[in-house]
Protein backbone atom coordinates (compact mmCIF):
# COMPACT_ATOMS: atom_id res chain seq x y z
CA UNK A 1 0.00 0.00 0.00
CA UNK A 2 0.86 3.80 -0.90
CA UNK A 3 2.33 5.49 2.37
CA UNK A 4 4.10 8.43 3.40
CA UNK A 5 6.45 8.75 6.24
CA UNK A 6 7.59 11.92 8.00
CA UNK A 7 10.31 10.68 10.45
CA UNK A 8 10.20 13.81 12.49
CA UNK A 9 7.35 15.39 14.48
CA UNK A 10 8.63 18.60 15.64
CA UNK A 11 11.90 19.65 14.54
CA UNK A 12 13.40 23.37 16.15
CA UNK A 13 15.52 25.37 14.16
CA UNK A 14 17.58 29.00 14.97
CA UNK A 15 16.33 31.75 12.32
CA UNK A 16 19.34 32.06 9.59
CA UNK A 17 20.30 27.95 10.47
CA UNK A 18 19.86 25.65 7.34
CA UNK A 19 16.69 23.13 7.69
CA UNK A 20 16.18 19.59 6.01
CA UNK A 21 12.48 18.11 6.84
CA UNK A 22 13.04 14.48 5.53
CA UNK A 23 10.16 12.05 3.98
CA UNK A 24 9.89 8.28 2.97
CA UNK A 25 7.66 7.17 0.99
CA UNK A 26 6.57 4.07 -0.59
CA UNK A 27 4.57 3.34 -3.70
CA UNK A 28 5.27 0.82 -6.47
CA UNK A 29 5.47 2.73 -9.73
CA UNK A 30 7.43 6.35 -10.05
CA UNK A 31 6.26 8.97 -7.67
CA UNK A 32 4.46 12.18 -7.82
CA UNK A 33 5.55 13.94 -5.06
CA UNK A 34 4.60 17.26 -3.42
CA UNK A 35 6.01 19.41 0.07
CA UNK A 36 2.86 21.68 1.45
CA UNK A 37 3.12 24.28 4.38
CA UNK A 38 0.27 24.88 6.29
CA UNK A 39 0.79 28.28 8.40
CA UNK A 40 -1.38 28.32 11.69
CA UNK A 41 -4.88 29.37 10.72
CA UNK A 42 -4.01 29.02 6.81
CA UNK A 43 -4.92 26.19 4.45
CA UNK A 44 -2.38 24.02 2.51
CA UNK A 45 -0.16 25.68 0.15
CA UNK A 46 1.61 23.93 -2.18
CA UNK A 47 5.68 24.31 -1.69
CA UNK A 48 6.87 22.77 -4.49
CA UNK A 49 6.17 19.35 -6.75
CA UNK A 50 8.22 15.98 -8.39
CA UNK A 51 6.74 14.18 -11.43
CA UNK A 52 9.76 13.64 -13.38
CA UNK A 53 13.26 15.21 -14.85
CA UNK A 54 16.14 16.98 -13.17
CA UNK A 55 15.54 15.26 -9.40
CA UNK A 56 16.02 18.77 -7.24
CA UNK A 57 13.50 21.08 -7.22
CA UNK A 58 12.70 24.70 -6.54
CA UNK A 59 9.83 25.73 -4.97
CA UNK A 60 8.54 29.17 -3.82
CA UNK A 61 9.71 31.04 -0.61
CA UNK A 62 12.94 29.65 -1.12
CA UNK A 63 12.85 25.79 -0.73
CA UNK A 64 13.87 22.77 -2.46
CA UNK A 65 13.66 18.97 -2.82
CA UNK A 66 15.72 16.59 -3.85
CA UNK A 67 14.34 12.47 -5.24
CA UNK A 68 16.14 9.98 -4.12
CA UNK A 69 15.02 7.13 -5.84
CA UNK A 70 17.20 4.69 -4.22
CA UNK A 71 16.45 5.84 -0.96
CA UNK A 72 12.40 6.45 -1.47
CA UNK A 73 13.37 10.05 -0.47
CA UNK A 74 11.98 13.34 -1.22
CA UNK A 75 13.10 15.76 1.86
CA UNK A 76 12.60 19.13 1.74
CA UNK A 77 15.53 21.88 2.09
CA UNK A 78 16.35 25.64 3.09
CA UNK A 79 19.71 27.18 2.93
CA UNK A 80 18.40 29.67 5.87
CA UNK A 81 15.50 30.07 8.07
CA UNK A 82 13.01 32.90 8.69
CA UNK A 83 11.03 33.73 11.33
CA UNK A 84 7.80 33.40 9.21
CA UNK A 85 9.26 29.72 8.04
CA UNK A 86 7.36 28.47 11.64
CA UNK A 87 4.43 26.34 10.06
CA UNK A 88 3.67 22.51 9.34
CA UNK A 89 5.15 21.19 6.62
CA UNK A 90 3.17 17.89 4.69
CA UNK A 91 4.79 15.58 2.23
CA UNK A 92 2.17 14.07 -0.21
CA UNK A 93 2.43 11.14 -2.79
CA UNK A 94 0.00 11.14 -5.41
CA UNK A 95 -1.33 8.57 -7.07
CA UNK A 96 -2.82 7.19 -10.05
CA UNK A 97 -4.71 4.84 -11.68
CA UNK A 98 -8.44 5.81 -12.77
CA UNK A 99 -8.47 7.78 -9.78
CA UNK A 100 -5.79 10.88 -8.75
CA UNK A 101 -5.29 11.29 -5.15
CA UNK A 102 -2.74 12.42 -2.86
CA UNK A 103 -1.65 10.41 0.32
CA UNK A 104 0.09 12.72 3.38
CA UNK A 105 2.20 12.04 5.32
CA UNK A 106 1.53 13.04 9.51
CA UNK A 107 3.30 16.18 9.01
CA UNK A 108 6.33 18.04 10.54
CA UNK A 109 6.14 20.84 12.46
CA UNK A 110 8.66 23.50 12.57
CA UNK A 111 9.50 25.70 15.12
CA UNK A 112 12.13 28.90 14.70
CA UNK A 113 13.84 30.35 17.68
CA UNK A 114 15.20 34.18 16.73
CA UNK B 1 -10.16 34.70 -8.90
CA UNK B 2 -11.06 33.72 -5.32
CA UNK B 3 -10.23 30.34 -3.26
CA UNK B 4 -11.52 27.53 -2.42
CA UNK B 5 -13.89 28.69 -0.06
CA UNK B 6 -16.21 26.47 3.13
CA UNK B 7 -18.50 26.40 5.60
CA UNK B 8 -18.70 27.23 8.34
CA UNK B 9 -15.63 27.57 9.55
CA UNK B 10 -16.60 26.10 13.32
CA UNK B 11 -19.16 23.44 13.83
CA UNK B 12 -20.16 22.63 17.30
CA UNK B 13 -22.70 19.91 17.56
CA UNK B 14 -23.67 17.68 19.99
CA UNK B 15 -23.76 13.61 19.61
CA UNK B 16 -25.88 12.05 17.58
CA UNK B 17 -27.13 14.80 15.57
CA UNK B 18 -26.45 15.46 11.70
CA UNK B 19 -24.26 18.44 9.99
CA UNK B 20 -23.66 19.53 7.05
CA UNK B 21 -20.24 20.92 5.92
CA UNK B 22 -19.83 22.87 2.16
CA UNK B 23 -16.95 23.33 -0.30
CA UNK B 24 -17.22 25.90 -2.71
CA UNK B 25 -14.27 25.34 -5.40
CA UNK B 26 -12.35 27.79 -7.60
CA UNK B 27 -14.49 27.81 -10.40
CA UNK B 28 -13.80 25.85 -13.63
CA UNK B 29 -11.68 23.13 -11.52
CA UNK B 30 -13.19 20.09 -12.40
CA UNK B 31 -11.86 18.15 -9.56
CA UNK B 32 -12.66 17.98 -5.82
CA UNK B 33 -11.86 16.43 -2.84
CA UNK B 34 -12.49 16.49 0.97
CA UNK B 35 -9.74 15.51 3.16
CA UNK B 36 -10.19 14.64 7.30
CA UNK B 37 -7.14 16.24 9.87
CA UNK B 38 -7.27 15.09 13.29
CA UNK B 39 -5.79 16.82 15.95
CA UNK B 40 -1.56 16.52 15.29
CA UNK B 41 -2.15 14.11 12.01
CA UNK B 42 -1.76 14.37 8.69
CA UNK B 43 -4.67 14.73 6.32
CA UNK B 44 -6.94 11.85 5.78
CA UNK B 45 -8.60 11.12 2.19
CA UNK B 46 -12.35 10.73 1.94
CA UNK B 47 -13.82 11.49 -0.90
CA UNK B 48 -12.69 12.48 -4.66
CA UNK B 49 -15.30 14.11 -7.34
CA UNK B 50 -14.03 14.45 -10.72
CA UNK B 51 -16.19 15.71 -13.64
CA UNK B 52 -19.12 13.56 -14.18
CA UNK B 53 -17.41 10.27 -13.29
CA UNK B 54 -18.68 8.25 -10.32
CA UNK B 55 -16.91 9.66 -7.06
CA UNK B 56 -13.83 7.98 -5.19
CA UNK B 57 -15.09 7.13 -2.26
CA UNK B 58 -12.86 4.77 -1.04
CA UNK B 59 -11.65 6.97 1.99
CA UNK B 60 -14.67 7.93 3.66
CA UNK B 61 -14.25 5.88 7.31
CA UNK B 62 -17.95 4.73 8.02
CA UNK B 63 -21.56 4.76 6.18
CA UNK B 64 -22.63 7.78 8.42
CA UNK B 65 -20.59 10.01 5.72
CA UNK B 66 -21.56 11.10 2.75
CA UNK B 67 -21.30 13.72 0.35
CA UNK B 68 -22.52 15.08 -2.79
CA UNK B 69 -21.50 17.27 -5.50
CA UNK B 70 -23.23 19.29 -7.82
CA UNK B 71 -22.00 19.08 -11.57
CA UNK B 72 -18.50 20.95 -11.40
CA UNK B 73 -19.92 23.84 -8.51
CA UNK B 74 -20.66 22.79 -4.43
CA UNK B 75 -19.87 20.18 -2.43
CA UNK B 76 -21.54 19.19 0.78
CA UNK B 77 -20.07 16.70 3.17
CA UNK B 78 -22.66 15.61 5.56
CA UNK B 79 -21.94 13.16 8.96
CA UNK B 80 -24.97 11.35 10.29
CA UNK B 81 -25.13 10.85 13.84
CA UNK B 82 -21.95 12.76 14.85
CA UNK B 83 -19.87 10.48 17.38
CA UNK B 84 -17.04 12.23 19.35
CA UNK B 85 -14.18 10.58 16.91
CA UNK B 86 -15.62 12.49 13.97
CA UNK B 87 -14.08 15.85 15.60
CA UNK B 88 -11.42 17.19 13.32
CA UNK B 89 -10.41 19.87 10.96
CA UNK B 90 -12.47 19.00 7.60
CA UNK B 91 -10.38 20.24 4.22
CA UNK B 92 -11.66 20.64 0.89
CA UNK B 93 -9.55 20.89 -1.92
CA UNK B 94 -9.71 21.80 -5.96
CA UNK B 95 -7.99 21.07 -8.87
CA UNK B 96 -8.28 22.31 -12.41
CA UNK B 97 -8.42 19.17 -15.46
CA UNK B 98 -5.12 20.32 -17.00
CA UNK B 99 -3.23 20.12 -13.27
CA UNK B 100 -5.27 17.54 -11.32
CA UNK B 101 -2.08 17.19 -8.88
CA UNK B 102 -1.87 21.07 -7.96
CA UNK B 103 -4.67 20.83 -5.24
CA UNK B 104 -6.08 24.22 -3.98
CA UNK B 105 -7.29 24.22 -0.10
CA UNK B 106 -9.68 25.87 1.48
CA UNK B 107 -9.57 27.24 5.34
CA UNK B 108 -11.07 24.23 6.66
CA UNK B 109 -14.31 23.65 8.56
CA UNK B 110 -13.34 22.95 12.08
CA UNK B 111 -15.62 20.20 13.59
CA UNK B 112 -16.23 19.25 17.34
CA UNK B 113 -18.66 17.17 18.55
CA UNK B 114 -19.31 17.42 22.30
Amino acid sequence: AQSVTQPDIHITVSEGASLELRCNYSYGATPYLFWYVQSPGQGLQLLLKYFSGDTLVQGIKGFEAEFKRSQSSFNLRKPSVHWSDAAEYFCAVGVSGGYNKLIFGAGTRLAVHP
Amino acid sequence: GAGVSQSPSNKVTEKGKDVELRCDPISGHTALYWYRQRLGQGLEFLIYFQGNSAPDKSGLPSDRFSAERTGESVSTLTIQRTQQEDSAVYLCASSSGQALWEQYFGPGTRLTVT
